[in-house]
Parts: C-alpha cells; sequence; structure tokens
C-alpha cells in the first residue's frame, strides 16, 4: 500500500538549532517528492520539490531536502531555524506524471525565540 | 480571484443531515483535489478530477461521500447523513496541468462539526 511516514510528530527547538524532519515513503515506480507547510492561520503552501536530477534539493526560505533512493527518504533540512519556522510541515509523494498524492501525518515544529 | 477559495468557511450540522462543501479553484487549473484533514491525521487523499477524465475517487471513505465537478471548474463535496467522525478540516487543492509536476495550491478549507 502507498504510505508516507513522518518520523516526529512533535518537533520543539530553539533558534539557531539545526533542523531535520524525517520522511520516508512507499510508493511503488518512480516518485514527485513534495515538503508543504503551514504556518499558524495559513494556508498549506509547498516549501520544496524534487522530480528529477540533482537529488539534493533547495526550497524557500533557507530549507532543503535529499532524496535518497535507497532508502526511500525525503528528509528535510535548515541549518539554523528561526522563530518564524514554527508551522506544521508536511511530506507527500505522488508518482511521476500523477496525480493521487499521499501525504504524511504532519510534524509540528515549534521554535523557541 | 488569486487563490482557491472554499465554501463556507465553517459548518456545523446535526448527524444525519447532509452538507455541501465548495470549491473554487484557481482559473486555469485543469486538476482538482479534496482531502481531509482530522486532528493528528494529516492529510486524507479523498478524490481528484482531472480535466474530462474520470474522477479517481479511490480516497472516498464510505458511499455517503461523493464528489462532483461541473464545466471543469467548480467542485462540490457532498457528504449524506453525516456521522460525528465526519468532523474534520476539508481542504481542496488545483494544480495546471501533469506537466506541472503537480505543485498543488490549497484552499483555507471547510472546517466540519457534526454534533
Amino acid at each position: 500500500a502507498q504510505s508516507v511516514s513522518q518520523h516526529n510528530h512533535h518537533v520543539i527547538l530553539s533558534e539557531a538549532a539545526s533542523l531535520e524532519l524525517g520522511c520516508n515513503y512507499s510508493y511503488g515506480g518512480t516518485v514527485n517528492l513534495f515538503w508543504y507547510v503551514q504556518y499558524p492561520g495559513q494556508h498549506l503552501q509547498l516549501l520544496l520539490k524534487y522530480f528529477s536530477g540533482d537529488p539534493l534539493v533547495k526550497g524557500i526560505k533557507g530549507f532543503e531536502a535529499e532524496f535518497i533512493k535507497s532508502k526511500f527518504s525525503f528528509n528535510l533540512r535548515k541549518p539554523s531555524v528561526q522563530w518564524s519556522d514554527t508551522a506544521e510541515y508536511f511530506c507527500a509523494v505522488s508518482n511521476t506524471g500523477g496525480f493521487k498524492t499521499i501525504f504524511g501525518a504532519g510534524t509540528r515544529l515549534f521554535v523557541k525565540a | 480571484g488569486a487563490g482557491v477559495s472554499q465554501s463556507p468557511s465553517n459548518k456545523v450540522t446535526e448527524k444525519g443531515k447532509d452538507v455541501e462543501l465548495r470549491c473554487d479553484p484557481i482559473s486555469g487549473h485543469t486538476a482538482l483535489y479534496w482531502y481531509r484533514q482530522s486532528l493528528g491525521q494529516g492529510l486524507e487523499f479523498l478524490i481528484y478530477f482531472q480535466g474530462n477524465s474520470a474522477p479517481d475517487k479511490s480516497g472516498l471513505p464510505s458511499d455517503r461521500f461523493s464528489a462532483e465537478r461541473t464545466g471543469g471548474s467548480v467542485s462540490t463535496l457532498t457528504i449524506q447523513r453525516t456521522q460525528q467522525e465526519d468532523s474534520a478540516v476539508y481542504l481542496c487543492a488545483s494544480s495546471r496541468t501533469w506537466t506541472d509536476y503537480n505543485e498543488q495550491f490549497f484552499g483555507p478549507g471547510t472546517r466540519l462539526t457534526v454534533l
């Protein structure tokens, strides 16, 4: 069955700490991978995406993610978090060229000022 | 309209009643998706529409749930005989075409409460 697993449901960090949010997927075929973010009171929005090529992708606000095919993983990283990164982060996967997208359960990140 | 809009923003209903939730996608977006977001459950895929193709209904949890998309634009998600477990935020998203690698743009959601 298709699934996306996010390892941490809640993460609390202090400002300037490094962040890594885990994401593993189970999905047949070639995949497109996404991280979406939902800031408090705002809509879900795309943070970054991977389709092909360089497995290290960079997104907005200093975030990056690395696709490791052999591990079926797409972990999200940021070297130094800010209070404004407090949000819920969702990993998602779809088949290349497909529409059905499976989301993980989300990770709530709280950054202490 | 710049983004995806949904109405109503909040809906409170009694168990057993039918509800209709509406989604207006971004103009020109051919794909439209419905998700359900329950507390602590992430986003649950319900259904998607792409152009004139038959919708993928594989995520609909029961036959009480149905959706239609008229004229390739506005979509309505209908829940019949609502149950308390249907309480959730229902999110709609749209994307341009499959060649756009399926980046989805989300609406603000409809918060459904079934009493």
